[in-house]
């Protein structure tokens, strides 16, 4: 079945970018799929970032909108995360996800087990 | 953009018991609601989609409920296992792109 690996720096100093990457194994990254971003800052709940189609298609959260690029390498089976002018409030835990569809593009059904980026000098 | 409203923030319970959580939504969402779970130090798992559609491998136990803005997951018979923070999600028509209720925490 589908797994997803995220891996990128662990820690990113302030106005610095973000950097990460999703492997997925198991199965084709040009599959009808939207593959999104979902981060969790310590102690708190899940926040969305955004998702790329696997046309190349993508959509932004509002609020992260200008500093969020995401984008997609089908010949490495992965999807990337660029997120520009970090400050230590991006300090978090980062997810990618699979969308899957049931009665239309309604739930994130694989997972990645997550890694931490640390904003700090 | 959609609000979800989830309560209680924190739900008190011991094994065997039934557990209800609510998730309101600030305008209807029709049936596009799925429900999470997470454990410390573990990604969200996928438990209910399409407000009422059990995730493959999940449980009997866990059953998804309600349209339109009120929404309820329930746990028939907590398990051990079961005491996770439990999240409610949408996917907003416009601007397209997903919202996440705060959370419950069930706690033993």
């Amino acid at each position: 079945q589908v797994q997803l690996q995220e891996s990128g720096p662990g820690l990113v100093k302030p106005s610095g970018t973000l950097s990460l990457t999703c492997a997925v194994s198991g199965g084709s990254i040009s599959s009808i799929n939207w593959w999104s971003w979902v981060r969790q800052p310590p102690g708190k709940g899940l926040e969305w970032i955004g998702e790329i189609y696997h046309s190349g298609s993508t959509n932004y959260s509002p609020s992260l909108k200008s500093r969020v690029t995401i984008s997609i390498d089908k010949s490495k089976n992965h999807f990337s995360l660029n997120m520009s002018s970090v400050t230590a409030a991006d300090t978090a835990v980062y997810y990618c996800a699979r969308v899957g569809y049931g009665s239309g593009w309604t739930k994130m059904d694989v997972w990645g087990k997550g890694t931490t980026v640390t904003v700090s000098s | 953009e959609i609000v979800l409203t989830q309560s209680p923030a924190t739900l008190s319970l011991s094994p065997g018991e039934r557990a209800t959580l609510s998730c309101r939504a600030s305008q209807s969402v029709g049936t596009y609601l799925a429900w999470y779970q997470q454990k410390p130090g573990q990604a969200p798992r996928l438990l209910i989609y399409d407000a009422s559609k059990g995730a493959t491998g999940i449980p009997a136990r866990f059953s998804g409920s309600g349209s339109g803005t009120d929404f309820t997951l329930t746990i028939s018979s907590l398990e051990p296992e079961d005491f996770a923070v439990y999240y409610c999600q949408q996917r907003n028509t416009w601007p397209p792109g997903w919202t996440f209720g705060q959370g419950t925490k069930v706690e033993i």
